[in-house]
């Protein structure tokens, strides 16, 4: 089992570019999750979603938009990139309990 | 409000010795807690997991307590090794309903020196 992964890896934006990071998992989880990791500040949750075409907003959402079209596929969009959405995301499942981390995605916005 | 706090921010031992990190947290309602290890450019792998009902729980080197009456938890490693050079993340679980909502701590970044 691969686990959760996340593609792309690194990503530099200019603002105003868009962009989508792409998060797969193979564990048939129902539950998945986008979160950011900023300098001095804990894990903050973006979006989730609980199941196969359902999303739903977390802490920090706004800027950001997701799909679930495919339980195992999650997406996460920015429309237009801001120097603020500078950051390491982190995608993540679970089956309820645990969460299972993918590796992050290190994007920085110009 | 639902918050973890996590001391100290950050620390540096010596290879061999043991340190111990500790996780206070205002959650309600308690579900579970976990002491998770995040490598350098890696995401955060579970290294415990406790409930309202258990008081220690142990990983090789690495042993976690929990007091649900003043609400802190603790990590503590023994003969620390180079690889324990990491931030380890302290997360409580959160269930009023349905889905379960984690609350993060900022982490304590641990450095391990030959």
């Amino acid at each position: 089992n691969a686990g959760v992964t996340q593609t792309p890896k690194f990503r530099v934006l200019k603002t105003g570019q868009s962009m989508t990071l792409l998060c797969a998992q193979d564990m048939n989880h129902e539950y998945m999750y986008w979160y950011r990791q900023d300098p001095g500040m804990g894990l903050r949750l973006i979006h989730y979603s609980v199941g196969e075409g359902t999303t739903a907003k977390g802490e920090v959402p706004d800027g950001y938009n997701v799909s679930r079209l495919k339980k195992q596929n999650f997406l996460l969009g920015l429309e237009s990139a801001a120097p603020s959405q500078t950051s390491v995301y982190f995608c993540a499942s679970s089956s309820g309990g645990e969460q299972y981390f993918g590796p992050g995605t290190r994007l920085t916005v110009t | 409000k639902n918050q973890v706090e996590q001391s100290p921010q950050s620390l540096i031992i010596l290879e061999g010795k043991n340190c111990t990190l500790q996780c206070n947290y205002t959650v309600s309602p308690f579900s579970n807690l976990r002491w998770y290890k995040q490598d350098t450019g890696r995401g955060p792998v579970s290294l415990t997991i406790m409930t309202f009902s258990e008081n220690t729980k142990s990983n090789g080197r690495y042993t976690a307590t929990l007091d649900a009456d003043t609400k802190q938890s603790s990590l503590h490693i023994t003969a620390s090794q180079l690889s324990d050079s990491a931030s380890y993340i302290c997360v409580v679980s959160v269930k009023p309903t349905g889905t379960y909502k984690y609350i993060f701590g900022t982490g304590t970044r641990l450095k391990v020196l030959a």
